[in-house]
């Protein structure tokens, strides 16, 4: 099974609409990123959250919010979605030791709002 | 301009190749700097992560890191049909929080 798992792999919306796109892990990381990949622009931060109760905006947040309902889930919603946000998202994880550590990444939604 | 530049391609290139996948940067306080591979329809899996400057080999892979030029290779020996993916530079001011600053990615295609 996968360490990172998202839902669903693929969303056709129209604007306006309300959407949450989900995220699971197996790791047992405390960190969990949310990116945006649009071609050309490799991927960019949305939010992202150290624990449950520390959630963070990263480069580009304004259109999302994110909830983190345990350790383990961290769901992206697109409270009214528009056609920019058509995108390829990802969900990552990394654990907090001291170094550097390694982001996990899910395999993926790719959002289409009509 | 972006902070992390990236051709994107697409880099078409026989198998057995030689490949250099390269990144520029403009920030002077990325310290850690990483490739990471993507399959198509795949996350992003890390690949290669050197800190500072140098060189860093791993089987068929060097990551060559000057940061006196902000400017960062990927090269891949005798490439394989296998290694075709889109490749993405990250880059980090420091390890505490893991903010990555990406590349656009570079596709590459090696044809039998």
């Amino acid at each position: 099974d996968a360490d990172v798992t998202q839902t669903p792999r693929n969303r056709i919306t129209k604007t306006g609409k309300r959407i949450m796109l989900e995220c699971s892990q197996t790791k047992g990381h405390d960190r969990m990123y949310w990116y945006r990949q649009d071609p050309g622009l490799g991927l960019r931060l949305i939010y992202y959250s150290f624990d449950v109760k520390d959630i963070n905006k990263g480069e580009i947040s304004d259109g999302y919010s994110v909830s983190r309902q345990a350790q383990a889930k961290f769901s992206l919603s697109l409270e009214s979605a528009i056609p920019n946000q058509t995108a390829l998202y990802f969900c990552a994880t990394s654990a907090s030791r001291r170094g550097w550590e390694t982001q996990y990444f899910g395999p993926g939604t790719r959002l289409l709002v009509l | 301009q972006k902070e992390v530049e990236q051709d994107p391609g697409p880099l078409s290139v026989p198998e057995g190749a030689i490949v250099s996948l390269n990144c520029t940067y403009s920030n002077s306080a990325f310290q850690y700097f990483m490739w990471y591979r993507q399959y198509s329809r795949k996350g992003p899996e890390l690949l290669m992560y050197t800190y500072s400057s140098g060189n860093k080999e791993d089987g068929r892979f060097t990551a060559q890191v000057d940061k006196s030029s902000k400017y960062i290779s990927l090269f891949i020996r005798d490439s394989q049909p296998s290694d075709s993916a889109t490749y993405l530079c990250a880059m980090s001011v420091n390890n505490a929080g893991n903010m990555l600053t990406f590349g656009g990615g570079t596709r590459l295609m090696v044809k039998p």
